[in-house]
């Protein structure tokens, strides 16, 4: 298995502009989850996903936007790049939620100048 | 919501002692708290975790204690080797059958000195 696989791991936008963050899982989990990470901080949640077609706001929604089509993928939108969303980005996934291990891929840096 | 405070930011101690690392939070109801790792330029890796209906759990050289009545838990690492520098992040969630994400604290960066 390869887990939970981001791409791209890099990437630097110009204010205004608009990209998609993947998220891919090969692990046949329910739950997904995006996070950023701001420097020195903690992670904070983004949105998070139950199951295909069903997505809800989390700590810190504003900004971006989600969509859950299949179980594998959890694609992340970011729409107006803003300097304020500059941060790593994470996604992770859980088999059943609530009492059990997040498995995080490995980031995707994003720069917004 | 939930808050989670962690302590201290920055923690060196020599190769072979011990390190502790304590969080508290501020749900009540938070049910579950685990710990993360995160090495430089990697994705959080759970090390071990444990549920409010538990005081203390231990995995060789790594132990959780719980503490519900001063909502407080902490990270205990013995025997302390280089691989174990990274960075630390202790979270809470409370599950209740939603699925909201984990609320973490802002992270240690622990540092084994040789």
């Amino acid at each position: 298995n390869a887990g939970v696989t981001q791409t791209p791991k890099f990437r630097i936008l110009k204010i205004g502009q608009s990209m998609t963050l993947q998220c891919a899982q090969d692990m046949n989990h329910n739950y997904m989850y995006w996070y950023r990470q701001d420097p020195g901080m903690g992670l904070k949640l983004i949105y998070y996903s139950v199951g295909a077609g069903i997505t809800d706001k989390g700590e810190v929604p504003n900004g971006y936007n989600v969509s859950r089509s299949t179980t594998e993928d959890f694609p992340l939108r970011l729409e107006l790049a803003a300097p304020s969303q500059t941060s790593v980005y994470f996604c992770a996934s859980s088999p059943i939620g609530g009492l059990n291990e997040q498995y995080f891929g490995p980031g995707t840096r994003l720069t917004v100048t | 919501g939930e808050n989670v405070e962690q302590h201290p930011s920055t923690l060196s101690v020599q190769e072979g002692d011990s390190a502790v690392i304590k969080c508290t939070y501020s749900d009540s109801a938070s049910n579950y708290f685990p710990w993360y790792k995160q090495e430089l330029g990697k994705g959080p890796q759970l090390i071990i975790d444990i549920r409010s209906n538990v005081g203390e759990k231990k995995d060789q050289r790594i132990a959780v204690t719980l503490n519900k009545t001063a909502k407080h838990f902490s990270l205990h690492i013995t025997e302390t080797q280089p691989e174990d520098s990274a960075v630390y992040f202790c979270a809470a969630i409370y599950s209740g059958g939603g699925a909201d994400g984990l609320t973490f604290g802002k992270g240690t960066h622990l540092i084994i000195q040789p």
